[in-house]
């Protein structure tokens, strides 16, 4: 069974200052997606990574993936209140699809004070 | 192009009674999955279909089950329902071509309350 480690598993910042959390693995992914989820709703994907050691960057937010593929980061610069919510990782482990499944990790739950 | 839609988005249950939910994935998405999200457990996989055919399956008892139509529209089944099946059921939808790896694109979930 894969599995992914989140952490920390609860974040509390103030509005303006910088975060980083991470998505842990012991196994190797061919592909990492991280998500965000407002309460009541579905999980929006942010971003995909694929390439070992890739960066990825969506306004303040710097996704990593790691050199080995079993681990990414994702650094938000000068949080604001709408970054609140709860931050998904997942994992595809094949890697062209064929009967390929993502597995979750438990999520970050964000909140940022104003 | 419209995303995934789920139906209903609210459901009040007692035990024993059995459930049904609806997703209509993205059009042109053939595989449709489901997962069951808990505060204490997180996203859990169900089971995927892909031309309507079951191709994973999670750790989850046969009360539940789910079957996809040839439009690529699923439905998922509850039977016997239990207090612990109360959760946020999501659906979510993905192309599965040939690229390296396959976006998933979630619907905004059923809530489902059993008392």
């Amino acid at each position: 069974t894969q599995l992914l480690e989140q952490s920390p598993q609860f974040l509390s910042i103030q509005e303006g200052e910088n975060l980083t959390v991470y998505c842990n693995s012991s196994s190797v992914f061919s592909s990492l997606q991280w998500y965000r989820q407002e309460p009541g709703e579905g999980p929006v994907l942010l971003v995909t990574v694929v390439t070992g050691g890739e960066v990825k960057k969506l306004k303040r937010l710097t996704f990593q993936f790691g050199d080995a593929r079993k681990d990414s980061s994702l650094h938000i610069t000068a949080a604001q209140p709408g970054d609140t919510g709860l931050y998904l990782c997942a994992g595809e482990a094949h890697l062209w699809g064929a009967n390929s499944k993502l597995t979750f990790g438990k999520g970050i739950t964000l909140s940022v004070r104003p | 192009k419209a995303g995934v839609t789920q139906t209903p988005r609210y459901l009040i249950k007692t035990r024993g009674q059995q459930v049904t939910l609806s997703c209509s994935p993205i059009s042109g998405h053939r595989s449709v999955s489901w997962y069951q999200q808990t505060p204490g457990q997180g996203l859990q996989f169900l089971f995927e279909y892909f031309s309507e055919t079951q191709r994973n399956k999670g750790n989850f008892p046969g009360r539940f089950s789910g079957r996809q139509f040839s439009n690529s529209r699923s439905e998922m089944n509850v039977s016997t329902l239990e207090l612990g099946d109360s959760a946020l059921y999501l659906c979510a939808s993905r192309l599965l071509g040939l690229a390296a790896y396959n976006e998933q694109f979630f619907g905004p979930g059923t809530r489902l309350t059993v008392l």
